[in-house]
């Protein structure tokens, strides 16, 4: 029962351009979602949040926005850069603090 | 660095075997959470521990264990390993009401 889902497995994108990576979520008692990026040998960073009271929150390149009612969020990157070539994790929780519901995961990969 | 250590960073054992993957927090933190990911999988929830008391439990096998000792350090012990325990354990901490920050893991893999 996979409560968080990221559909894209994979993603590319040219240096420079936008990055969307998508995410959508069933359970409506989830309200604070989370973005976390993870290099190889590393464990995931905590990228970005965004509670349910807000639509949108941007910090520097990466802005998450979302639709409580399409249950779906995204994280844009903008401009993307070679750097940011990662797996990038989306996880939702019912309250900040409590256990996460992780997504499979989207690897963005940015083109030089 | 995220300030949360884990140990070992590798574990080759042998199906039937018991082993102990060890946690330190952030200084300050008080709640560890415990998460697994198999091969191309997203990150399982398993426990969850505050100050010393388990808090949350997710889809933890009965053959798993786990506690937080005083000096808030956590353990989390698997016995009787099948070959698919062979995963990548994680290990989380936050302050109350803060963002989880996770260690390096531990990479396990049961022969």
């Amino acid at each position: 029962d996979q409560q968080v889902k990221q559909n894209s497995p994979s993603l590319s994108v040219q240096e420079g351009r936008i990055s969307i990576l998508n995410c959508d979520y069933t359970n409506s008692m989830f309200d604070y979602f989370l973005w976390y990026k993870k290099y190889p040998a590393e464990g995931p960073t905590f990228l970005i949040s965004i509670s349910s009271i807000k639509d949108k929150n941007e910090d520097g390149r990466f802005t998450v926005f979302l639709n409580k009612s399409a249950k779906h969020l995204s994280l844009h990157i903008v401009p993307s850069q070679p750097g940011d070539s990662a797996v990038y994790f989306c996880a939702a929780s019912a309250n900040l603090g409590d256990n996460l519901f992780f997504g499979t995961g989207t690897r963005l990969t940015v083109i030089p | 660095d995220s300030g949360v250590t884990q140990t070992p960073k590798h574990l080759i054992t042998a199906t039937g075997q018991r082993v102990t993957l060890r946690c330190s927090p952030r200084s300050g933190d008080l709640s560890v959470y415990w998460y697994q990911q198999s091969l191309d999988q997203g990150l399982q929830f398993l426990i969850q521990y505050y100050n010393g008391e388990e808090r949350a439990k997710g889809n933890i096998l009965e053959r798993f264990s786990a506690q937080q000792f005083p000096d808030l350090h956590s353990e989390l012990n698997l016995s009787s390993l099948e070959l698919g325990d062979s995963a990548l354990y994680f290990c989380a901490s936050s302050k109350v009401g803060d963002e989880q920050f996770f260690g390096p893991g531990t990479r396990l893999t049961v022969l």
